[in-house]
């Protein structure tokens, strides 16, 4: 059974600082994404990772994946208040299986 | 834009109630998912179905059942509500082996 975690579950940090939230999976997977959700907002998708290596950034966001290792990381560049909210991986076991999600890191950002 | 519309926001419930709640997808997507999201345990798989007619259970769908008779509509079904069952309900959708997009969910409370 793929079971997904994620940590920290909770995130406090300060604005211009550095953070790395981690998501480890339990056996082989096609495929991870990232998502993030708005307070009282539904979820919207940030990144597909595909393959060993891959890389994918936007803005203050850069994940990366590391398949042997089962490993995704979600590093967060000079945080600012907008970044706050919660974060989800998601993973793929194989083909057109469902998703299974991490339980979230919630990221609050403050001054 | 993919668009996933659930038809309620907020919804009030009495137990032993039966309840519908809808989604409906404009993008011909085959894949359609319910998930339900509790604090302190992430977004956990209630059913899904690859294509019109054809159900799957997730993880946790004691209690729930789904009705698929149009490729755009995919209906969550409570069969006699529970105070357990209040939470937040999240439906989302895809082509096979994309990202899932998600609606803006409906919370639900049970009475």
């Amino acid at each position: 059974e793929l079971k997904v975690e994620q940590n920290p579950l909770f995130l406090s940090m300060q604005e211009g600082k550095n953070y790395t939230i981690y998501c480890n999976y339990s056996t082989t997977s096609d495929r991870l994404y990232w998502y993030r959700q708005d307070p009282g907002k539904s979820l919207e998708s940030l990144f597909v990772l595909l393959s060993n290596g891959a890389v994918k950034q936007e803005g203050r966001l850069m994940a990366s994946l590391d398949t042997k290792a089962r490993l995704s990381t979600l590093h967060i560049t000079a945080a600012v208040h907008d970044l706050s909210a919660t974060y989800f991986c998601a993973v793929v076991n194989s083909g057109n299986t469902p998703l299974v999600f991490g339980k979230g890191t919630r990221l609050s950002v403050i001054a | 834009d993919v668009k996933v519309t659930q038809s309620s926001r907020y919804l009030v419930k009495r137990t032993g109630e039966k309840v519908f709640l809808e989604c409906v997808q404009d993008m011909d997507h085959e894949n359609m998912f319910w998930y339900r999201q509790d604090p302190g345990l992430g977004l956990r798989l209630i059913y899904f179905s690859y294509d019109v007619k054809m159900k799957e259970k997730g993880d946790i769908p004691e209690g729930y059942s789904v009705s698929r008779e149009k490729k755009e509509r995919f209906s969550l079904i409570l069969e006699s509500a529970s105070t357990n069952q209040t939470s937040m309900y999240l439906c989302a959708s895809r082509l096979p082996m994309t990202a899932q997009h998600f609606g803006d969910g409906t919370r639900l409370s049970i009475l």
